[in-house]
């Protein structure tokens, strides 16, 4: 079974850090992995989609990158802001599961001014 | 209006009592999911469903049922509520149409069973 581990489970950076956000995975037989950010008590809304056969994804200050042979996938956040904080959610999908995602517990992210 | 739509936002129910939750969507999508999410243990699904005569059992299905009225509508049911289903839950589409298999998710419901 697919295992998808976040660590560190929180992180708080000042502002104009970057952020670095780790994800890995068990199984690297993965069809593609979706970076999502939470507010609190919110919905997931989607940041970035990586397909198995992408190296990394840019979308403005995001970058999230995919290793899949050592079962890793990277978020930074360039030039961190309060708005950042949050909590961010790594989501794998493995290549024979028919659209469902298995998902990390997430890093909850502080930034402060 | 949201792409994904949960009603109710927020409940308080009674153990023992039944509750629905209530998923509708205006994408346009076929396949409909529903995750709980408790601190600590990230999402987890609890039945999909690929379109309205395909309903699957996820990983913690026990507890619960779901009904796919059409397309755009799929709930989700707790027969008997117990406090250990206290949690946030989620519905979520997606489209393998659109090549990428992307989740959209609802804002959620809190549920609080006591």
């Amino acid at each position: 079974k697919q295992e998808v581990t976040q660590i560190p489970a929180a992180l708080s950076v000042p502002e104009g850090e970057n952020l670095v956000l780790n994800c890995s995975f068990t199984d690297s037989a993965i069809y593609n992995l979706q970076w999502f950010r939470q507010d609190p008590g919110k919905g997931l809304t989607s940041l970035l989609l990586i397909q198995s056969s992408q190296r990394e994804q840019t979308s403005g200050r995001l970058n999230a990158s995919l290793d899949k042979s050592s079962g890793r996938s990277t978020l930074y956040i360039a030039a961190s802001q309060p708005g950042d904080s949050a909590t961010y959610l790594c989501a794998v999908r493995v290549t024979d599961s028919w659209g469902k995602f298995q998902f990390g517990a997430g890093t909850q992210v502080v930034v402060t001014p | 209006d949201a792409d994904v739509t949960q009603t109710p936002r927020n409940r308080i129910t009674k153990t023992g009592k039944r509750i629905m939750l209530e998923c509708s969507q205006t994408k346009g999508h076929d396949r409909m999911y529903w995750y709980r999410q408790d601190p600590g243990l990230g999402l987890r699904l609890i039945y999909y469903s690929f379109d309205v005569k395909d309903i699957n059992k996820g990983e913690i299905s026990d507890g619960y049922s779901v009904s796919r009225q059409a397309q755009a509508k799929f709930s989700l049911s707790l027969e008997s509520a117990i406090p250990n289903q206290t949690a946030l839950y989620f519905c979520a589409t997606s489209d393998p149409g659109q090549g990428h298999y992307g989740y959209t998710f609802g804002s959620g419901t809190r549920l609080t069973v006591v």
